[in-house]
């Protein structure tokens, strides 16, 4: 059964320490990894999109980088505005429905 | 262009009550997307539309029918409403071809059922 396990399911920080949230996978035939921010009362919003091992994209603190097991989301010196949940999801095979983790909740004091 | 919409915001039903979710896009995807969010479980995937006149069931399909009435439109509805179906409901949307795989979410309806 395909699997999506994100860590940690909740992290503090404080403004401007670095961290990385991880989503470990384990499917077979990947062909795509998401990564989402969700704030609270609102729908999950796309940040990226994952293709291929050794991937990497950004996007102002953000750094998403996928491996063959697993993709981290580095955040670089995060900002109270930060704090949010970060789904990350997995597309594999044929199919068009993507496969959710739970989620890591992050809080980022200032 | 508005991206998904969904319709009402909030709802509060009794047990036995019935009600239709709205659901609307506007970036001409041909797939939409019903899921619920409960805290601990994520997003469990409710039913889905692969394109216009075909619709199937997800994860979590009992007590919920859709309809998908153009492709634009994809509306869930609970026949009678059980406490279980308390919970937040996203609407979903992607292309699904050469243009994207990313799924686009709505704002969410939040669910009480008394």
């Amino acid at each position: 059964e395909d699997q999506v396990t994100q860590s940690p399911e909740a992290l503090r920080l404080q403004e401007g320490e670095s961290s990385s949230l991880n989503c470990s996978y384990t499917v077979s035939g990947l062909r795509g990894l998401f990564w989402y921010r969700q704030d609270p009362g609102k729908g999950p919003e796309f940040l990226f999109t994952l293709y291929s091992a050794g991937e990497e994209k950004e996007k102002e603190r953000l750094k998403a980088t996928l491996t063959k097991k697993e993709s981290f989301l580095h955040i670089t010196a995060p900002k109270p505005e930060d704090s949010a949940t970060y789904l990350c999801a997995v597309l594999v095979g044929g199919s068009y429905i993507p496969t959710f983790g739970r989620g890591t909740s992050l809080i980022v004091h200032p | 262009n508005a991206g998904v919409t969904q319709t009402p915001k909030f709802q509060v039903l009794k047990t036995g009550q019935s009600m239709t979710l709205q659901c609307a896009q506007d970036m001409n995807h041909n797939s939409m997307y019903w899921y619920r969010q409960d805290p601990g479980m994520g997003l469990r995937l409710i039913y889905y539309s692969a394109s216009e006149g075909t619709t199937d069931k997800g994860e979590v399909p009992n007590g919920y029918n859709v309809s998908r009435l153009n492709k634009r439109e994809f509306s869930l509805r609970l026949e009678s409403a059980a406490p279980s179906q308390t919970s937040v409901y996203f609407c979903a949307s992607s292309a699904q071809d050469q243009v994207g795989e990313t799924q686009y979410f709505g704002p969410g309806t939040r669910l009480l059922v008394l």
